[in-house]
């Protein structure tokens, strides 16, 4: 069974920084891995999708990597923004064959101005 | 090109009542999921469609049921509605080829 973790819950940064967030997951059998962003209240917004046979994928200041064989994706925040505050999911397929979602808690950052 | 939209925003129902929400996917998207978000569990799959049939269904009571059109259009129905069903409710569609989700806004359900 896929278990998808994400540590820590919550982290608080100063403006400017750059930054980390970790997703790990049980099962190195992916098909893609993909990272949002949920604002409160709302729903989720696509960040990056990483196949399976992609190392990373970037978008502006975000740069997601993949290590499937450790079971590893990091999502990298270049000069962090207080608009960049949000919480960060990482989800993956439960098989390649069709679109289930195994979700991560979530890591909920707050950047200070 | 329009993203996924769901309908109502917004919803208070009183336990025992049904509900039903409703999810249009982006044009050309013809897999739709469900997804149950709750502050204590998280995110959790409901079911899966794929043109016209579900292809997968997550550990919910049979309350929890949903069906899709032919233009792709889905509903969820939930019946007898409880006290834990309050929750966001999200729906998200995804092109076949890459299988990336495309979430909507959510329905928030308020049981009372």
């Amino acid at each position: 069974k896929q278990e998808v973790t994400q540590i820590p819950a919550a982290l608080s940064v100063p403006e400017g920084e750059n930054l980390v967030l970790n997703c790990s997951f049980t099962d190195s059998a992916i098909y893609n891995l993909q990272w949002f962003r949920q604002d409160p209240g709302k729903g989720l917004t696509s960040l990056l999708l990483i196949q399976s046979s992609q190392r990373e994928q970037t978008s502006g200041r975000l740069n997601a990597s993949l290590d499937k064989s450790s079971g590893r994706s990091t999502l990298y925040i270049a000069a962090s923004q207080p608009g960049d505050s949000a919480t960060y999911l990482c989800a993956v397929p439960i098989d390649g064959a069709n679109s289930k979602l195994t979700f991560g808690k979530g890591i909920t950052l707050s950047v200070r101005p | 090109k329009a993203g996924v939209t769901q309908t109502p925003r917004y919803l208070i129902k009183t336990r025992g009542q049904q509900v039903t929400l409703s999810c249009s996917p982006i044009s050309g998207h013809r897999s739709v999921s469900w997804y149950q978000q709750t502050p204590g569990q998280g995110l959790q799959f409901l079911f899966e469609y794929f043109s016209e049939t579900q292809r997968n269904k997550g550990n919910f009571p049979g309350r929890f049921s949903g069906r899709q059109f032919s233009n792709s259009r889905s509903e969820m129905n939930v019946s007898t509605l409880e006290l834990g069903d309050s929750a966001l409710y999200l729906c998200a569609s995804s092109p076949w080829a890459t299988r990336e989700a495309f979430f909507g806004q959510g329905t928030r359900l308020t049981v009372v």
